[in-house]
């Protein structure tokens, strides 16, 4: 089975753009998380979808959005682009109905400046 | 207090060795306790998860959880270089997991 796809894997952006980064989950998983690594903060949990509905969310603000689509591939968009931002960004998809079992992508390094 | 804790390291240790790596958590009702290997520029990779108190065995790779103490371990044993890489513990609860922040080990040739 192929793994998790990201792309793309490395974006430069400018203050004020906003950035969609996309996810394509293994096979047959339903649940995708999305997670935003800095070297000081570690993973943080951003949201996570499963079957097109969002299920959880963590602390982070309005401009940070997601969505799923029905063949279970996500998306997340960042609006009004800080330079606190600039981080990897990784999705990983889960194969059952409880999101503890999950398989990452490489991730989405972005660099806003 | 964060959720979940764990030594930044970095941890140097020389080829055989046994590594131990831990971690402590804040929350009784967690309920699934995992660890993930991340080797630099790449996404982490799931190594082993468990559910229970007590001892989990994968090849070298041994995790232990303590829930009375809260207390979650990994040994890895006859470390090899090909292990150096930043292990990061995480756990799920309330549909989701939190992560620790990572230590990142070094094994010596």
């Amino acid at each position: 089975k192929a793994g998790v796809t990201q792309t793309p894997r490395y974006l430069i952006k400018t203050r004020g753009q906003q950035v969609t980064l996309s996810c394509s989950p293994i096979s047959g998983h339903r649940s995708v998380s999305w997670y935003q690594q800095t070297p000081g903060q570690g993973l943080q949990f951003l949201f996570e979808y499963f079957s097109e509905t969002q299920r959880n969310k963590g602390n982070f603000p309005g401009r940070f959005s997601g969505r799923q689509f029905s063949n279970s591939r996500s998306e997340m968009n960042v609006s009004t682009l800080e330079l606190g931002d600039s981080a990897l960004y990784l999705c990983a998809s889960s194969p059952g109905t409880d999101s503890y079992e999950q398989y990452f992508g490489p991730g989405t390094r972005l660099t806003v400046t | 207090q964060k959720e979940v804790e764990q030594d930044p390291g970095p941890l140097s240790v020389p080829e055989g060795a046994i590594v131990s790596l831990n971690c402590t958590y804040s929350n009784s009702a967690f309920q699934y306790f995992m660890w993930y290997r991340q080797y630099s520029r790449k996404g982490p990779e799931l190594l082993m998860y468990t559910y229970s108190s007590g001892n989990k065995e994968d090849g070298r790779f041994t995790a232990q959880v303590d829930k009375s103490s809260k207390y979650i371990s990994l040994f890895i044993r006859d470390s090899q270089p090909s292990d150096s890489a930043t292990y990061l513990c995480a756990i799920w609860g309330y549909q989701k997991v939190t992560f620790g922040i990572g230590t990142k080990l070094q094994v010596i040739p």
